[in-house]
């Protein structure tokens, strides 16, 4: 069975400009799951789909992140404009709505702005 | 709010020593719990949980057990080994099943 996919795995920009992460969760996995891991902290929620809805994005800094989930598979996450301290890594976790309700997670996306 | 407090690191051991990481967490209820493993270079993946109080998650040799008591989690290990060598993270379950992490603790085991 495929893991969750991210790309891209690494990221260099400065500030003020934009990126945008990509995210495809495991085959049949209906929630979707975004989280900021800043060096140093451990990842914190930004944003979480059921589907094609949002269930929690109340940690999102809505002035400049967007996430959108169409289709209710892939999702992308996107930063605009980027600061200093967005530099983290940005993972991408999927879990079904059946069974254990085990989170998978993606390699994440490492990105850096200078 | 809910929260988890882990011990900081970095742990530095000698190979087939003992290891304890601390954990405690801040919730209402009792939530599910989680020791997440993340080695150099690659994705967090779940080394063991619990779901309830006294249960004991274990898997590779770790060891922890949901203690509501003390509210605590600490991970065990008899004998580490250097491939044991990563980041360890002590979560739980909030609502809408989101993950709340603690920051994290290194592990380097020397031969």
């Amino acid at each position: 069975e495929a893991g969750v996919a991210q790309s891209p795995r690494y990221k260099i920009i400065e500030k003020r400009q934009s990126v945008a992460f990509w995210c495809n969760p495991i085959s049949g996995h209906a929630t979707l799951y975004w989280y900021q891991q800043i060096l140093g902290q451990g990842p914190k929620l930004l944003i979480q789909f059921q589907n094609n809805g949002v269930v929690d994005d109340s940690q999102l800094p809505k002035d400049r992140f967007s996430a959108e989930r169409l289709k209710g598979v892939d999702s992308t996450l996107k930063i605009q404009p980027a600061k200093l301290e967005d530099s983290a890594v940005y993972l991408c976790a999927s879990s079904s709505e059946t069974g254990s309700y085990e989170q998978y997670f993606g390699p994440g996306t490492r990105l850096t702005v200078t | 709010g809910d929260s988890v407090t882990q011990m900081e690191g970095p742990v530095t051991l000698s190979e087939e020593a003992f290891l304890t990481i601390n954990c405690t967490y801040t919730a209402t209820g009792y939530p599910s719990l989680f020791w997440y493993v993340q080695y150099p270079g690659e994705g967090l993946q779940l080394l063991l949980k619990a779901t309830k109080a006294d249960d004991k998650g274990s898997n590779k040799g770790f060891e922890a057990t949901y203690r509501k008591e003390t509210t605590s989690f600490h991970l065990e290990k008899g004998s580490v080994q250097v491939s044991d060598s990563a980041v360890y993270f002590c979560a739980l379950r909030g609502g809408y099943n989101k993950l709340i992490f603690g920051a994290g603790t290194r592990l380097a085991v020397h031969p």
